[in-house]
């Protein structure tokens, strides 16, 4: 069974552009979930989405959207980039909704603003 | 509110020993699920364990051991005989009842030193 995978693996932006960020699931999972990973706050929960809905959404500013489509695939999107937003994001999949079970973590995009 | 502390930022250790990776949590929910994941070199994080705040039973599995104690709200991790290929960040990790929140802990560096 193929991994969680996330595209691209890195990115370079400059302050104020966007960015997306894709992430396609395990097979057959219907969650998918967004982390922050910064040296600073450390692995900070951006939101959860379930069956294209978003059940559940982290403390980050508006700037920070996603969405998921009828094949659970996620996209998640950064506006007006900052250069705080330098971080690598993690996707996480799983069979259930919500954060009772296991989580399949993918590899992670790492973005850098300059 | 919840919180995961993991106290211990960095560890070394010489190969074959034994290290306990220790994290202490705070909620007031009477039902949580705590976890524990490994974060190699690579990024993407591992699942090592779930438990649920009911089940208090310590749990082994080969070389690595848990040990989930409510009176002192620490759920601890033992890896026995310590390999190479242990050296990660480790991050402690709970969820509240509802699954709808997830809260990392700061992890701990591991290094075990060949």
């Amino acid at each position: 069974k193929a991994g969680v995978t996330q595209t691209p693996r890195y990115l370079i932006k400059t302050r104020g552009q966007q960015v997306t960020l894709s992430c396609s699931p395990i097979s057959g999972h219907r969650s998918v979930s967004w982390y922050q990973q910064t040296p600073g706050q450390g692995l900070q929960f951006l939101f959860e989405y379930f069956s294209e809905t978003q059940r559940n959404k982290g403390n980050f500013p508006g700037r920070f959207s996603g969405r998921q489509f009828s094949n659970s695939r996620s996209e998640m999107n950064v506006s007006t980039l900052e250069l705080g937003d330098s971080a690598l994001y993690l996707c996480a999949s799983s069979s259930g909704q919500g954060f009772r079970g296991e989580q399949f973590f993918g590899p992670g995009t790492r973005l850098t603003v300059l | 509110a919840q919180k995961v502390t993991q106290a211990q930022t960095e560890i070394s250790v010489v190969e074959k020993e034994d290290v306990t990776l220790d994290c202490v949590y705070e909620t007031r929910d009477t039902t949580y699920y705590l976890f524990w994941y490994k974060q190699p070199p690579s990024g993407e994080l591992v699942f090592l364990i779930r438990r649920n705040s009911f089940d208090e039973q310590n749990e082994i599995s080969g070389r690595y051991s848990w040990n989930f104690q409510k009176s002192t709200s620490s759920f601890n991790f033992t890896i026995t005989a310590s390999q190479v290929v242990d050296s990660a960040v480790y991050f402690c990790a709970l969820s509240d009842p509802t699954g709808n929140q997830f809260y990392f802990g700061t992890g701990t560096s591991l290094t075990v030193i060949p």
